[in-house]
């Protein structure tokens, strides 16, 4: 089954505790993103990565590490996750990059930082 | 970066009814989508639509790149509609969504 997977689903930690959000597509995708979805400000992008080795800042990058190195797989990389960043983290790949593919999305992990 | 607002922010309809939900962008785009946020969280692509009108099932969508909107059409509503429908645009390979618009279809 096509799909993109992210784990965990639900994560509690404390500031300051280094994380990683997997992400992985079975799709063989180039383009591959990171969203942040918070009340009343919809989905941001935080970083998106147009093939292996090759990533790009979004909107929200601050706090946040990624990286490439395998084509199916595209980690979230939270050094020292502070309260600012619980939110609910959404993962995307589409077959091409440029916004003219469509995107799939994983099931989103939602984050809590206390 | 590109502003994409969305109007109504919600909407509550009887099963049956019709809908419009709108999407403007700031600039010049060839690349709107359109997606349904369930109300279990899960993000699904309704569709790409970067000119012209594309119908799937109940659902429609028709843009207006040169005066930059879309427009997605919701006929006869079921309550499994329900959730927020987002439309994205893409600058480069960076994507901007709107905020939503938060549907709910009651019995």
């Amino acid at each position: 089954e096509a799909q993109v997977t992210q784990n965990p689903r639900y994560l509690i930690t404390v500031t300051g505790k280094k994380l990683t959000v997997t992400c992985s597509q079975n799709m063989n995708h180039e383009y591959m993103s990171w969203y942040r979805q918070d009340p009343g400000l919809g989905l941001r992008q935080i970083y998106y990565s147009m093939n292996v080795e090759v990533t790009d800042k979004g909107d929200v990058p601050e706090g946040y590490k990624v990286s490439r190195k395998e084509k199916r797989n595209f980690p979230l990389i939270l050094e020292s996750p502070s309260p600012n960043q619980t939110s609910l983290y959404f993962c995307a790949s589409s077959l091409l990059a440029g916004g003219t593919d469509t995107q799939y999305f994983g099931p989103g992990t939602r984050l809590t930082v206390l | 970066g590109i502003q994409v607002e969305q109007s109504p922010p919600d909407l509550i309809l009887q099963e049956g009814a019709n809908s419009t939900l709108r999407c403007n962008f700031s600039d010049s785009v060839n690349n709107l989508q359109w997606f349904h946020q369930n109300p279990w969280g899960q993000l699904i692509n309704l569709f790409y639509i970067p000119s012209g009108t594309k119908q799937n099932g109940r659902l429609s969508a028709t843009t207006v790149a040169t005066e930059r909107y879309s427009l997605l059409y919701i006929s006869s509503s079921q309550t499994t509609d329900s959730g927020v429908y987002f439309c994205a645009v893409a600058e480069g390979n960076q994507f901007y969504f709107g905020t939503g618009t938060s549907l709910t279809v009651i019995p």
